[in-house]
């Protein structure tokens, strides 16, 4: 039971356009909310993260939706630099408790 | 701050013998230390959550005999994979959080690869 899924296991953007990343979750009871960016044979780096009391949350060239009725959030990068192409994953997580990770979305910024 | 190191970054092992991954908290006190596997091309896997000073939460499928954790401080976990075969070789991440804190910090991961 895939509770976070990412749809996209891929995405091409072109340099200095807007990225943006889709993930849906089924477990209300998810609270935190997080990205992550992986780079090949590395781990993943924590990127920008969101409470379920918040629709929005905006970190420099990244921003998180929330949008708790759809059970969906996003991640936009703007505007996408080289540097960004990675495989970003989304996590969710019920209080302080483990993370469920997304299946992850592979990034590739077209120079 | 919030550095995780993980040692070593690939390893190498012949069928059959045992092989010990570090992960450490080097500038927090971790209270929880998670390990996860990832196939290519696949999410985080989450194997088993270990909190200080007690026994580790596996997953369901996850052999407890075979992979063993230790978290005998607030900075280090260990992995240990036991009687390792080929279909053990896979890519191993450790992450490290601070009591209360849903964020977790990532090690560099380790490449496992058993011959």
């Amino acid at each position: 039971d895939q509770q976070v899924k990412q749809n996209s296991p891929s995405l091409s953007v072109q340099e200095g356009r807007i990225s943006i990343l889709n993930c849906d979750y089924t477990n209300s009871m998810f609270d935190y909310f997080l990205w992550y960016k992986k780079y090949p044979a590395e781990g993943p780096t924590f990127l920008i993260s969101i409470s379920s009391i918040k629709d929005k949350n905006e970190d420099g060239r990244f921003t998180v939706f929330l949008n708790k009725s759809a059970k969906h959030l996003s991640l936009h990068i703007v505007p996408s630099q080289p540097g960004d192409s990675a495989v970003y994953f989304c996590a969710a997580a019920k209080e302080v408790e483990k993370l469920t990770f997304g299946t992850g979305t592979r990034l590739t910024i077209i120079p | 701050g919030a550095v995780v190191s993980q040692h070593p970054s690939w390893v190498i092992c012949k069928s059959g013998t045992s092989v010990k991954i570090e992960c450490r908290s080097l500038d927090f006190q971790a209270t929880t230390m998670f390990w996860y596997r990832q196939f290519p091309k696949q999410s985080l896997m989450l194997m088993a959550t270990s909190n200080e000073g007690s026994k580790a939460t596996y997953e369901q499928g996850v052999e407890k005999d075979k992979f063993l954790i230790n978290h005998a401080s607030l900075t280090l976990s260990t992995l240990t994979v036991t009687s390792a075969h080929p279909e053990d070789s896979s890519f191993y991440i450790c992450s490290a959080r601070r009591f209360g804190v849903t964020e977790a910090f990532f090690g560099q991961g380790t490449r496992l690869t058993v011959v």
